[in-house]
């Protein structure tokens, strides 16, 4: 399909687990953001790719969070050590070069913790 | 970028308009106003976005007061469909980084 692909669409994990979360961002789509959405709020920044260079990983809430983007296209949102605060719906968005363009959404992945 | 306020819920009938408000009274003169909504279980889409002039494309209209310090979003003819969460972003276009979003307005079509 033409839009952003997010994998798996929903994962439950058990606490302490690690688990690897795939964005397929819009082909030629420069940029590539990772949020966190928990239940009933608005989506939260995570992280910021431009081509494979990860420019802003500011929002990431603790250093068991982890996003990579090694060849410019798939990018990969690993959480190590999960915990029941982790549980939460993660979105991913692409926009093609320059910001003049808007974002893309793909249809995030629920990552359940228990 | 500006924060925005936003009522925390609206009801409207179908078929009747929807107005949704937003506040961003620390706007600056180079920061644009963005729409996205978020249907349950999807991710956000975008709708329209402005800087000064009122905007309309075939999903909504946008209109902006000319201190820019609120803005209204326009469903003409809202359907069930359009029930979702809208949420009013204030940015630097030419700011490459994400958008901040805010807990957004949960609009409810009724019929």
């Amino acid at each position: 399909g033409a839009g952003v692909s997010q994998s798996p669409r929903y994962k439950v994990a058990k606490r302490g687990q690690d688990v690897a979360l795939r964005c397929d961002p819009i082909s030629g789509h420069v940029s590539l953001f990772w949020y966190q959405q928990a239940l009933g709020q608005g989506p939260e920044f995570l992280t910021y790719f431009q081509n494979e260079a990860q420019l802003d990983k500011s929002g990431l809430p603790s250093d068991r969070f982890f996003a990579e983007r090694p060849e410019g296209s798939v990018s990969t949102l690993k959480i190590q050590r999960t915990q029941q605060e982790d549980s939460a719906v993660y979105l991913c968005a692409s926009r093609p070069q320059g910001s003049m363009a808007e974002a893309f959404f793909g249809q995030g992945t629920r990552l359940t913790v228990v | 970028d500006a924060k925005t306020t936003q009522p925390t819920s609206m009801d409207c009938a179908e078929g009747r308009a929807a107005n949704l408000p937003c506040n961003h009274s620390t706007i600056s003169g180079n920061e644009y106003v963005y729409w996205y909504r978020q249907i349950h279980s999807q991710g956000p889409q975008y709708i329209i976005h402005g800087l000064k002039n009122n905007e309309t494309n075939e999903m909504a209209s946008l209109i902006i007061t000319e201190d820019r310090k609120s803005s209204t979003l326009i469903l003409p003819h809202a359907t069930l469909r359009d029930t979702a969460v809208y949420y009013c972003i204030v940015r630097v276009r030419s700011n490459n980084n994400d958008m901040r979003f805010g807990a957004g307005t949960r609009l409810t079509v009724k019929p």
